[in-house]
């Protein structure tokens, strides 16, 4: 098996965009989804799919996935996006997670 | 909206045994996937294994020898039972649903509040 590999922090100025990557050898054929943790809460899937935005996730949620990198994209960045952010896929028959990206927004 | 709710000991002795139930309201029990997903700091989030309405469980082989996942259709419950706990076994536990037999096509949603295990002597 192998793992997902994102950057440890992130920060963006408010109203920047914001990109997190996730890396992983041969994610091409997979799919994957993005999980937004914030303090004290259970995580939320924000995309999944690698592109689709759940219902009553915001329209500045994006995904998208090139060659072994996914990317999570945040636009016009809110004070309320700062959270832990993780992606996911499945490798022989075993859920894999990223190691989670801080987002800071200052 | 379905809503994952979770209960159980949080504090344990080494070599204890880990016993967590999440109870499922709100929304269909049948034809879904329920898991346990734990996080630490040293190993952040972590799958622990799911178990399918008819009682067929999938484990993560890093746990397999010492985790058993169950299920009680009749009260819309699940759990999680993990033996000969170790302090390396202190983490928050979830529990979460995912839907469809492809693995590539589930994702976890929604996720229950999260419970804190601490496992000390």
């Amino acid at each position: 098996s192998y793992g997902l590999t994102q950057p440890i922090s992130v920060s963006v100025a408010p109203g920047q965009t914001a990109t997190i990557t996730c890396e992983g050898f041969d994610i091409g054929p997979t799919n994957i989804h993005w999980y937004q943790r914030k303090a004290g809460q259970a995580p939320v899937v924000v995309i999944y799919r690698d592109t689709t935005r759940p219902s009553g996730i915001s329209a500045r949620f994006s995904g998208s996935k090139s060659g072994n990198t996914a990317t999570l994209t945040i636009t016009a960045a809110q004070g309320g996006d700062e959270a832990d952010y993780y992606c996911q896929m499945w490798d022989s028959g075993t859920a894999l997670f990223g190691g989670g990206t801080k987002l800071t927004v200052l | 909206q379905v809503r994952l709710q979770q209960w159980g000991v949080g504090l344990l002795k080494p070599s204890e045994t880990l016993s967590l139930t999440c109870g499922v309201s709100g929304g269909a029990f049948t034809a879904y996937y329920w898991n346990w997903i734990r996080q630490t700091p040293e190993k952040g989030l972590e799958w622990i294994g799911e178990v399918a309405d008819d009682g067929r469980a999938k484990y993560n082989p890093s746990l397999r020898s010492r985790v058993a996942l169950s299920i009680d259709t009749s009260k819309n419950q699940f759990s999680l039972r993990l033996n000969s706990v170790t302090a390396a076994d202190t983490a928050v536990y979830f529990c979460a649903r995912t839907r469809s037999s492809v693995d590539a096509f589930k994702w976890f949603d929604p996720w229950g509040q999260g419970t804190l295990v601490t496992v000390s002597s």
